[in-house]
């Protein structure tokens, strides 16, 4: 198993440039998401699904766009790249265990996006 | 508001020199928390989960342990290779149903000399 997966590794975008990045998990997991991380922030979730085709908002949801067409794959847009845009993004999955509780969250290599 | 605070921020310790890390945390009802380790350049591993106070998790040289308010990862003769930061998250009670996603804490960035 390759677990969570995430394309590209590094990217420099200009202000206003549009780019997707891309996750993709073989677990069979339910669950997807997307957290962005910055120095002295923490990690912070921007959107997740809890199955193909739903979407929800997280914490820090301005400025991106996303689409869970397959189940495998969760993909992150920036319509309209900014400079505080810059961080390096991270992609996770996780089943569910019946009952409501949760399982753990496994996480893909990152990310790292550069606005200039 | 969900809150988890680590500290401390940073730790240095000499190769088998024992020690805790600390997460405290403030959520209306906790349905999980989450220890993971951070590696530079890499995505956070999954180390641990807890449920309930009381419990405690075990593996090579760490343990997780839980209370009502907070949780502790200690370390017992660490190795330099045990240097990395440590992350603590809550899964808090009130998901809607849903998947919300974990609240971070800011991390315990550990270094461990030989």
């Amino acid at each position: 198993n390759a677990g969570v997966t995430q394309t590209p590794k590094f990217r420099v975008l200009k202000t206003g440039q549009s780019m997707t990045l891309l996750c993709a998990q073989d677990m069979n997991h339910e669950y997807m998401y997307w957290y962005r991380q910055d120095p002295g922030m923490g990690l912070r979730l921007i959107h997740y699904s809890v199955g193909e085709g739903t979407t929800a908002k997280g914490e820090v949801p301005d400025g991106y766009n996303v689409s869970r067409l397959k189940k495998q794959n969760f993909l992150l847009g920036l319509e309209s790249a900014a400079p505080s845009q810059t961080s390096v993004y991270f992609c996770a999955s996780s089943r569910r265990l019946a009952g409501g509780s949760f399982y753990e969250q496994y996480f893909g290599p990152g990310t790292r996006l550069t606005v200039t | 508001e969900d809150q988890v605070t680590q500290s401390p921020e940073a730790l240095r310790l000499q190769e088998g020199e024992s020690s805790s890390l600390n997460c405290s945390y403030t959520v209306s009802g906790l349905r999980g928390l989450f220890w993971y380790r951070q590696d530079p350049g890499k995505g956070p591993e999954f180390l641990f989960t807890l449920y309930s106070a009381g419990e405690e998790k075990e593996k090579e040289r760490l343990k997780a342990t839980l209370t009502k308010k907070e949780s502790f990862l200690h370390i017992t003769a660490p190795k330099p290779e045990d240097s990395a930061t440590y992350l603590c998250a809550v899964q808090p009670m009130y998901s809607g149903g849903g998947a919300d996603g974990l609240t971070f804490g800011k991390g315990t960035h550990l270094i461990i000399q030989p």
